[in-house]
């Protein structure tokens, strides 16, 4: 299947300070992106919806000037965390599509823990 | 909205089948997935089946669609104890002019050795 790598795999940053995560299709070009977050023992939350050259579409109650969503190129994705706070420690996790109606595939996620 | 449902937990001995259910309501959907996470892990991708399938077979797995129901399951042959995890089933559909993959809340298998 095709690869969605996700960088960094963990990440610890002081609380005020920001986060990027970064996600990319290696193999394939990525018309949309989505992003979800995973709290402990829960399931995903789709946080945004991304498709590239666009504004991101975010889930209700997603601040999008706290996470700052950008899908400047076919192959990469990037999620920033502006001014994290311990509340944002959590499990992110990216998925990629080529097209409409295509299979999803997913990076191997970003445990962020803010201090 | 779309909605994926899964039990919260299954126990089964080392060696016997696992089955894991999961229904949906979007009769839209087109892809449906199984994921697999390990503790402190990432979604590992197990297999996915496109809409108009019945069932697929891939090695120890095997995904049957009931599609009139809106029901998935997915059974492990010869059930190991690496097999330990939460398994999530998934569904893609389309909202708003925006495609969504919407997962269910996981079912953690416990293997007994």
């Amino acid at each position: 299947g095709a690869v969605v790598s996700q960088h960094p795999s963990w990440v610890i940053c002081k609380s005020g300070t920001s986060v990027k995560i970064e996600c990319r299709s290696l193999d394939f070009q990525a018309t949309t992106m989505f992003w979800y977050r995973q709290f402990p023992k829960q399931s995903l939350m789709l946080m945004a919806t991304s498709n590239e050259g666009s504004k991101a579409t975010y889930e209700q109650g997603v601040e999008k000037d706290k996470f700052l969503i950008n899908h400047a190129s076919l192959t990469l994705s990037t999620l920033t965390v502006t001014s994290a706070h311990p509340e944002d420690s959590s499990f992110y996790i990216c998925s990629a599509r080529s097209g409409w109606n295509t299979e999803a595939f997913f990076g191997q996620g970003t445990r962020l823990t803010v201090v | 909205g779309e909605d994926v449902e899964q039990s919260l937990f299954l126990s089964v001995r080392e060696g016997d089948s696992s089955v894991i259910n999961c229904t949906y309501t979007d009769s839209s959907s087109t892809y449906l997935y199984w994921y697999k996470q390990e503790p402190g892990a990432g979604l590992q991708l197990l297999t996915y089946i496109f809409s108009n399938m019945d069932m697929k077979q891939d090695q120890r797995l095997t995904v049957l669609l009931n599609k009139k129901d809106k029901h998935l399951s997915l059974r492990i042959a010869d059930t190991q104890t690496g097999d330990s995890a939460i398994y999530f089933c998934a569904e893609t559909s389309n909202s708003g002019g925006y495609q969504k993959v919407t997962f269910g809340t996981g079912t953690k298998l416990q293997v007994i050795p």
